[in-house]
């Protein structure tokens, strides 16, 4: 059982540069996310998907687009990339409702650096 | 709007001292869920815990124990007798009732057990 898994792990783009940061789980969830990671601030939602068919933006969207493929896959694109955008980015899913506990499990993260 | 406050940055012990991570939420939720999560040095993030509102229970798993206090709206999190291997970023989150409402985190506190 992967659980989620994204891709690629690691990535260096230069600024203008697209790119999408893939992700897909195996554990039949509703729910995915995107996060970033930046030192000192803890995760911070990119932008979300409730389920197949819904995305909702997060704490942070400027800068992403996002699409639910269908319900495994989830994927984040950065149109032109930014130095700001410089971070780790962590996808997740979940199966929510009290029976799951609404735990979130996430992938291994995606180190991104843009010069 | 749901909030997780982790006072502490970073925390130093030597090993074999106990530690206490603190964490304070906000929501206007009476149902909710907090969990916390483990991010070592290799940058997964390992989930610890899941804690229901309306079960105030503490939780003790080995060295690991919960003290959950609705009263003061904390979550804090012990090691007994820390080890090396505790050393890690650990993350305090927050989720409201709703199953699609994604995890609100806290900045986190590196912990650093020294030998």
């Amino acid at each position: 059982n992967a659980g989620v898994t994204q891709t690629p792990k690691f990535q260096v783009l230069k600024t203008g540069q697209s790119m999408t940061l893939q992700c897909a789980q195996d554990m039949n969830h509703n729910s995915m996310y995107w996060y970033r990671q930046d030192p000192g601030m803890g995760l911070r939602l990119i932008y979300y998907s409730a389920s197949e068919g819904t995305t909702d933006k997060g704490e942070v969207p400027n800068g992403y687009n996002v699409s639910r493929l269908n319900k495994r896959e989830f994927s984040l694109r950065l149109e032109s990339a930014a130095p700001s955008q410089t971070s780790v980015y962590f996808c997740a899913s979940r199966f929510p409702g009290i029976r799951s506990g609404n735990t979130i499990y996430f992938g291994e993260g995606s180190w991104l650096t843009v010069v | 709007a749901q909030k997780v406050t982790q006072a502490q940055t970073e925390i130093s012990v030597v090993e074999k001292e106990d530690v206490t991570l603190d964490c304070v939420y906000e929501t206007r939720d009476t149902t909710y869920y907090l969990f916390w999560y483990k991010q070592p040095p290799s940058g997964e993030l390992v989930f610890l815990i899941r804690r229901n509102s309306f079960d105030e229970q503490n939780e003790i798993s080995g060295r690991y124990s919960w003290n959950f206090q609705k009263s003061t709206s904390s979550f804090n999190f012990t090691i007994t007798a820390s080890q090396v291997v505790d050393s890690a970023v650990y993350f305090c989150a927050l989720s409201e009732r709703s199953g699609n409402t994604p995890l609100v985190f806290g900045k986190g506190t590196r912990l650093s057990v020294i030998a």
